[in-house]
């Protein structure tokens, strides 16, 4: 989606933090989603937050909001080579279906 | 509980020839919604449905039709196959949370389709 951006690709080593960023452009939105797609599989929601907050925790994953500057990031703490997927950023404004970005490849290397 | 189911998951056509991609989901969600996905372009809104009987067009509706006759089932018809039109396509379902307001969209596993 053209209103949502996203770097392409990120790799880390296995035990290390990722971070995958995220811009929006509705300051509307009323909540943002980070969505994971596995290879060969449809998305899977990994958690959202609500305009209103800042953060949100979720075990390994920490999702910061900065509502001034549009940006969304999703924070995974101790990454393994099971997180390798695709992440997607994604926001909802008036209908009742999602804007997604373009998706950031995440490679985790042993 | 099935989800969202997809049929078919791979289909391959000539140019000018029509076919539809089915969605059915059990879960008596509201809203349905299509889209593709192309490699570096993300998923892109064809098609949605707020309920049955009420259909809205997405970012890239051209060269696709949609009904929703029923809560469940949601195809999508491609009426004169082009090439630009191989994609993975995706159908989602979702119903807005009465406690937390968000719209949780739940996917199918995808249709991959090639047009020759």
């Amino acid at each position: 989606g053209e209103d949502v951006e996203q770097s392409l690709f990120l790799s880390v080593r296995e035990g290390d933090s990722s971070v995958i960023n995220c811009t929006y452009t509705d300051s509307s939105s009323t909540y943002l989603y980070w969505y994971k797609q596995e290879p060969g599989a449809g998305l899977q929601l990994l958690t959202y937050i609500f305009s209103n907050m800042d953060m949100k925790q979720d075990q390994r994953l920490t999702v910061l909001l900065n509502k001034k500057d549009k940006h969304l990031s999703l924070r995974i703490a101790d990454t393994q080579t099971g997180d390798s997927a695709i992440y997607f950023c994604a926001e909802n404004t008036g209908r009742r279906a999602l804007t997604f970005g373009s998706g950031t490849r995440l490679q985790v290397q042993p | 509980n099935a989800g969202v189911t997809q049929t078919p998951k791979f289909q391959v056509l000539k140019t000018g020839q029509s076919m539809t991609l089915q969605c059915a989901q059990d879960m008596n969600h509201e809203y349905m919604s299509w889209y593709r996905q192309d490699p570096g372009m993300g998923l892109r809104l064809i098609h949605y449905s707020v309920g049955a009987g009420i259909t809205d067009q997405g970012e890239v509706p051209n060269g696709y039709n949609v009904s929703r006759s029923t809560t469940e089932d949601f195809p999508l018809r491609l009426l004169s196959a082009a090439p630009s039109q191989t994609s993975v396509y995706f159908c989602a379902s979702s119903v807005v949370g009465q406690s937390s307001g968000a719209n949780v969209l739940t996917f199918g596993a995808g249709s991959r389709l090639t047009v020759l």
